[in-house]
């Protein structure tokens, strides 16, 4: 059974730093892509960013490009959103998921329950 | 980056009511296109990905259909549990993009 388990959300003044992970159970980590997806109160799901099974490469929203960083690692089946520079627009419920696997990337098959980040002063 | 169009933004059907949605993309997507189901308070859910390849655990009553610019999600025989959010995603190109999502409710 697969898990995947966020932590790390909270509280944050603008400009603050934060740092996401979700911890991954009951599959073979370091052999899928990841991604974040957050969904702000009320509104759709907006796509943030994505890691390769590797951790070779990565690419994030124009919306928090130079902000956010996201890593793996995939000895402790972790994944990581470091988020800098943080403002109210990112207050979220932020989502960690995996992607389906080969032949299928980008489709993304297993969802953690989310971490709620809020910005404000 | 490719914007993704849903339609309608929300419908009420009836149980046993066949429902569909349509979802278009701002350029050619292939097939790469996938569709979930968000239901308050809970992470989305996997339905169908390839634009018409249910995924493991999806209900049939789930079908989708399309290529190139233009996508449906149809719903046979709706349920009482099918009262949700869906979304339509496509999986062609980074950034990844959602459309902004129908809500359907049971009358």
């Amino acid at each position: 059974q697969v898990h995947l388990v966020e932590s790390g959300g909270g509280v944050v003044q603008p400009g603050g730093s934060l740092r996401l992970s979700c911890a991954a159970s009951g599959l073979t980590f370091s052999s899928y892509g990841t991604h974040w997806v957050r969904q702000a109160p009320g509104k759709g799901l907006e796509w943030v960013a994505v890691i390769a099974h590797d951790g070779s490469n990565t690419h994030y929203a124009d919306s928090v490009k130079g902000r956010f960083t996201i890593s793996r690692d995939n000895s402790k089946n972790t994944l990581y959103l470091q988020m800098n520079s943080l403002r109210a627009e990112d207050t979220a419920v932020y989502y960690c998921a995996r992607e389906k696997g080969t032949g299928t990337y980008y489709v993304l098959d297993y969802w953690g329950q989310g971490s709620l980040v809020t910005v404000s002063s | 980056d490719i914007q993704m169009t849903q339609s309608p933004s929300s419908l009420s059907a009836s149980v046993g009511d066949t429902v569909t949605i349509t979802c278009r993309a701002s350029q050619s997507i292939g097939t790469f296109l996938a569709w979930y189901q968000q239901k308050p308070g809970t992470a989305p859910k996997l339905l169908i990905f390839h634009a018409s390849s249910l995924q493991s655990g999806a209900p049939s009553r789930f079908s989708g259909s399309g290529s190139g610019t233009d996508f449906t999600l149809t719903i046979n025989s709706l349920q009482p549990e099918d009262s949700a959010t869906f979304y339509c995603q496509q999986s062609y190109s980074t950034p990844l993009t959602f459309g902004g999502g129908t809500k359907v409710e049971i009358k």
